[in-house]
């Protein structure tokens, strides 16, 4: 069974902290998708990284993909409490279907 | 990106009746499209993949008697949750293959629950 293993799974910060979000695999993906979900709505699309070795920037957000394609991990810098939801990171094997990690919750107070 | 839409985003229905959810794939034509069941605050577990003119593929668990899902067309598929029970009160949510990005985009959810 492939997995993704995704820490934490809950995170509760203050404004203005930065957080990282790991997401591990021992599996080789074909890209890796992040995705930030609002409670009673479906997950929204922030990234994919495709790239072993990728940076991408998204404002305050972070993402790496790891040399060998099988880790990536989310930084936020000076969390804000617009930035609470469940974040999601899924990989990708080129058939559509996607592998999710755990999901992180994460509650930025103010 | 891509939009999805669900048709209803929510219904309540008595224990016993069938529950039809419809997903339309609204930018692009998408011959794959997958279903999704989530539990508050869990992530999105998959239950099948709807394939456009063939069979659906269920994943391991999930009753195929009792979860119908058809891809009648490129831009829709339907999840049927017959004869229902209040533990398949739940959240779906479809989501959309973009084969050429290799990217999947989600609808808005669909809160299900049974009386």
């Amino acid at each position: 069974t492939q997995l993704l293993e995704q820490s934490p799974q809950f995170l509760s910060i203050q404004e203005g902290e930065n957080l990282t979000v790991y997401c591990n695999s021992s599996s080789v993906f074909s890209s890796l998708q992040w995705y930030r979900q609002e409670p009673g709505e479906g997950p929204v699309l922030l990234v994919t990284v495709v790239t072993g070795g990728e940076v991408k920037k998204l404002k305050r957000l972070t993402f790496q993909f790891g040399d060998a394609r099988k880790d990536s991990s989310l930084h936020i810098t000076a969390a804000q409490p617009g930035d609470t939801g469940l974040y999601l990171c899924a990989g990708a094997q080129g058939t559509g279907k996607l592998i999710f990690g755990q999901g992180t919750t994460l509650q930025v107070k103010p | 990106g891509a939009v999805v839409s669900q048709h209803p985003s929510r219904v309540i229905c008595k224990s016993g009746t069938s529950v039809k959810i419809e997903c339309r794939s609204l930018d692009f034509q998408a011959t794959t499209m997958f279903w999704y069941r989530q539990f508050p605050k869990q992530s999105l577990m998959l239950m099948a993949t709807s394939n456009e003119g063939s069979k659906a593929t269920y994943e391991q668990g999930v009753e195929k008697d009792k979860f119908l899902i058809n891809h009648a067309s490129l831009t829709l598929s339907t999840l049927t949750v017959t004869s229902a029970h209040p533990e398949d009160s739940s959240f779906y949510i479809c989501s959309a293959w973009d084969y050429f990005t290799d990217t999947q985009y989600f609808g808005p959810g669909t809160r299900l629950t049974v009386l």
